[in-house]
């Protein structure tokens, strides 16, 4: 168990419509990041968070946001969904901001979602 | 072209081989990551190093930062080893990853 919680833990839904993804880091970290893992593009970096600012961008789509609550805790908000986005989303955690040799990221267990 | 290319793809083996999976990247980073993800899906991370060696058991990861290359060993291999091994390079300054697209490795009793 990394310590880092994501609901729900399956998700179906229709085209068109909007999800929230939930993330709880580890206590005490304060970095979270969100990925995208689908079969035929693998895992993707989305967004990063840091103590509640965005830190790091990476391949999100504009239907796409996030934001890191004062609690650390972090959604990710997927709306006018398509068939595409059925993937399984995994968020991390990290103690610090990134790029340094000690901030591991602990992974959640993935939201698997499925746009029918 | 991947900015991080993982080799093999597939690699299946006996129980008790010594594995080694590669990683070669084509842009600088600030650490190079080292995941297992397991049949069920879950990711862990076994390594984050920068420079030379880490070992823990029986894995051990090294990184020749001149070569931009990095190797996984796992020494006396297991089934429970069976799962997929993903690279990635982490971007300065945040921990923005980029990820090889993995090697499924599969241990035979």
């Amino acid at each position: 168990d990394s310590g880092v919680t994501q609901t729900p833990k399956h998700l179906i839904t229709a085209t068109g419509q909007r999800v929230t993804l939930r993330c709880s880091p580890r206590s005490g970290d304060l970095s979270v990041y969100w990925y995208q893992q689908s079969l035929d593009q693998g895992l993707q970096f989305l967004i990063q968070y840091y103590n509640g600012e965005e830190r790091a961008k990476g391949n999100i789509l504009e239907r796409f946001s996030a934001q890191q609550f004062p609690d650390l805790h972090s959604e990710l908000n997927l709306s006018s969904l398509e068939l595409g986005d059925s993937a399984l989303y995994f968020c991390a955690s990290s103690v610090g901001p990134g790029g340094r040799s000690t901030d591991t990221q602990y992974f959640g267990p993935g939201t698997r979602l499925t746009v029918l | 072209k991947n900015e991080v290319e993982q080799s093999p793809q597939n690699l299946t083996a006996q129980e008790g081989e010594f594995i080694t999976i590669n990683c070669s990247y084509s842009v600088g980073i600030s650490a190079l990551h080292w995941l297992q993800q397991h049949p069920g899906g879950g990711i862990v991370s076994l390594f984050m190093l920068s420079s030379g060696k880490k070992k823990h058991g029986r894995l051990i990861a090294t990184i020749n930062i001149q070569e931009k290359h990095s190797s996984l060993h796992i020494t006396a291999s297991h089934p429970r080893d069976s799962a997929v091994y993903i690279c990635a390079g982490g971007d300065f300054g945040n921990e923005k990853l980029t990820f090889g697209t993995g090697t499924r490795l599969t241990i035979i009793p």
